[in-house]
């Protein structure tokens, strides 16, 4: 069926390293994908985007890459800063503009 | 503040009894969506609008939700008679008519019925 899913549900990190979500789609026909950020009591928030032409595409401080192959999907976060800490989405749009999302990765900043 | 708003921000009910949101989306975003998430969850598709015309809504909406968007404009969702498992966040979010596929969410409401 169709299904988002991230492969940890929490993620620690040292503050100032890089952060690495993962998450895999099984939709093979997606063509748009998303990373949301969602904080306590919020809701979420548009990070960065990507095509399915795509296999990478770069933000401030942020870089999703697109692998169709194996259908995965990574946010990369540089510098990881406390105000980072949150839960992070994928979502994939399946092209009738429903978001479909994953559970989610918490990813907490250690000091 | 331009963005999506909603409100109330929370809501306490009493199992059995009639509740109703509000969504304000971006001004000038034609599309507006209805989503709910449950705790550790991600959000989950409900309804959306395309201007006043209820376009879609998910098997998850019952008889007792009902949506509207008389003007184009905010959007209301109602539940009656609230049940337990109806608690959850509320979530609504509209994108343009230029980039429909990137939708824009408002702070959701946390419904909790008793």
């Amino acid at each position: 069926g169709e299904s988002v899913g991230l492969h940890l549900p929490t993620l620690s990190v040292q503050e100032g390293d890089n952060s690495i979500i993962n998450c895999a789609y099984s939709n093979s026909a997606s063509d748009y994908f998303i990373w949301y950020k969602q904080e306590s009591g919020k809701g979420p928030q548009f990070i960065i985007d990507i095509r399915s032409n795509m296999d990478k595409r770069q933000g401030q401080r942020v870089t999703v890459l697109l692998n169709k192959t194996v259908k995965h999907l990574s946010l990369q976060i540089a510098a990881t800063q406390p105000g980072d800490s949150a839960v992070y989405f994928c979502a994939e749009n399946l092209g009738d503009d429903k978001i479909i999302f994953g559970k989610g990765t918490r990813l907490h900043i250690l000091p | 503040d331009t963005g999506v708003s909603q409100d109330p921000r929370h809501k306490i009910t009493k199992r059995g009894q009639n509740v109703t949101f509000r969504c304000d989306p971006i001004s000038e975003h034609n599309r507006l969506y209805w989503y709910r998430q449950t705790l550790g969850q991600g959000p989950e598709f409900l309804t959306y609008f395309q201007n006043e015309a209820q376009l879609e809504k998910s098997r998850l909406l019952s008889d007792r939700f009902s949506a509207e968007r008389p003007k184009g404009s905010f959007s209301t969702l109602e539940i009656q008679r609230t049940e337990q498992g109806d608690s959850a966040m509320y979530l609504c979010a509209s994108s343009p008519q230029t980039a429909q596929e990137t939708q824009y969410f408002g702070p959701g409401t946390r419904l909790l019925v008793l």
